[in-house]
C-alpha cells in the first residue's frame, strides 16, 4: 500500500524559498499512471493545486503560482519535491503531497499524504 | 480557470437522515468531476471520481450524479462518521480547481 511522507521546515521567512519533499513508500514512484501532486490549504480555507509532475520530469503549474514554482522528481530516492520562492504570509497553509491517479481504474488524487504546515514569518 | 461553487456551505442534519450537496462549474467539465471528504487535523479522501463512480473501499451510501455543470453529492442515510467538510473537484481543465467546500454538521 502506497504511502506519503512531507518533510521539509516548518518555518520560513518571508522572501525565502520555501522547499518541501515528499517521500513515497510502498510502491516505486516511477510504476502506474500516476502524477505528484502538491496541494496546499491555508487555515481554515479550501484546497489549491500548486502543481504536479510526470515521472518524465515533466511538469504542470497553476498559473496563479506558475512564476514562482518548481516541481521536480528524484526516482532514484522515490521522492518529489516543491519549491516555492519569494514567499510571504499568504503562503502560510498547510501542504499536501498527493497521488493523482490516471490510470484507468480509477481517476482523481488517491492517495495522500498526512500534511506538513508550513508558516511564513520573520 | 473553472470555478466550482458549491451549496449550501453548511448543512445541519441528523445522523439517519439523507444529506444533498451541490457543485455547480462555471463551464461545462463534462463528467470529469471529484468528491473528497475531510476531517478536522485530516487530508481529504477521495469518495467519488468521474462524477458517479464510488472510490475504492468507500461505501455504498455515498453517490454522486451529473455532468456538465450541475452536479450531486448524496449520503442516502447519514452515519455519525460522515460528518465532515465536503469538496468537488474537476480535472476537465488545468489548473485542476476546488469548490471552497460544505460543511455538513450535525443538528
Amino acid at each position: 500500500q502506497v504511502q506519503l511522507q512531507e518533510s521539509g521546515p516548518g518555518l520560513v521567512k518571508p522572501s525565502q524559498t520555501l522547499s518541501l519533499t515528499c517521500t513515497v513508500s510502498g510502491g516505486s514512484i516511477s510504476s502506474g499512471s500516476y502524477y505528484w501532486s502538491w496541494i496546499r490549504q491555508p487555515a481554515g480555507k479550501g484546497l489549491e493545486w500548486i502543481g504536479r509532475v510526470y515521472t518524465s520530469g515533466n511538469t504542470n503549474y497553476n498559473p496563479s503560482l506558475k512564476s514562482r514554482v518548481t516541481i521536480s522528481v528524484d526516482t532514484s530516492k522515490n521522492q518529489f519535491s516543491l519549491k516555492l520562492s519569494s514567499v510571504s504570509a499568504a503562503d502560510t497553509a498547510v501542504y499536501y503531497c498527493a497521488r493523482d491517479n490516471y490510470g484507468g481504474d480509477i481517476y482523481g488524487l488517491d492517495v495522500w499524504g498526512q500534511g506538513t504546515t508550513v508558516t511564513v514569518s520573520s | 480557470e473553472i470555478v466550482l461553487t458549491q451549496s449550501p456551505a453548511t448543512l445541519s442534519l441528523s445522523p439517519g437522515e439523507r444529506a444533498t450537496l451541490s457543485c455547480r462549474a462555471s463551464q461545462s467539465v463534462s463528467s470529469y468531476l471529484a468528491w473528497y471528504q475531510q476531517k478536522p487535523g485530516q487530508a481529504p479522501r477521495l469518495l467519488i471520481y468521474d462524477a458517479s463512480n464510488r472510490a475504492t473501499d468507500i461505501p455504498a451510501r455515498f453517490s454522486g450524479s451529473g455532468s456538465g455543470t450541475d452536479f450531486t453529492l448524496t449520503i442516502s442515510s447519514l452515519e455519525p462518521e460522515d460528518f465532515a467538510v465536503y469538496y468537488c473537484q474537476q480535472r476537465n481543465n488545468w489548473p485542476s480547481t476546488f469548490g471552497q467546500g460544505t460543511r455538513l454538521e450535525i443538528k
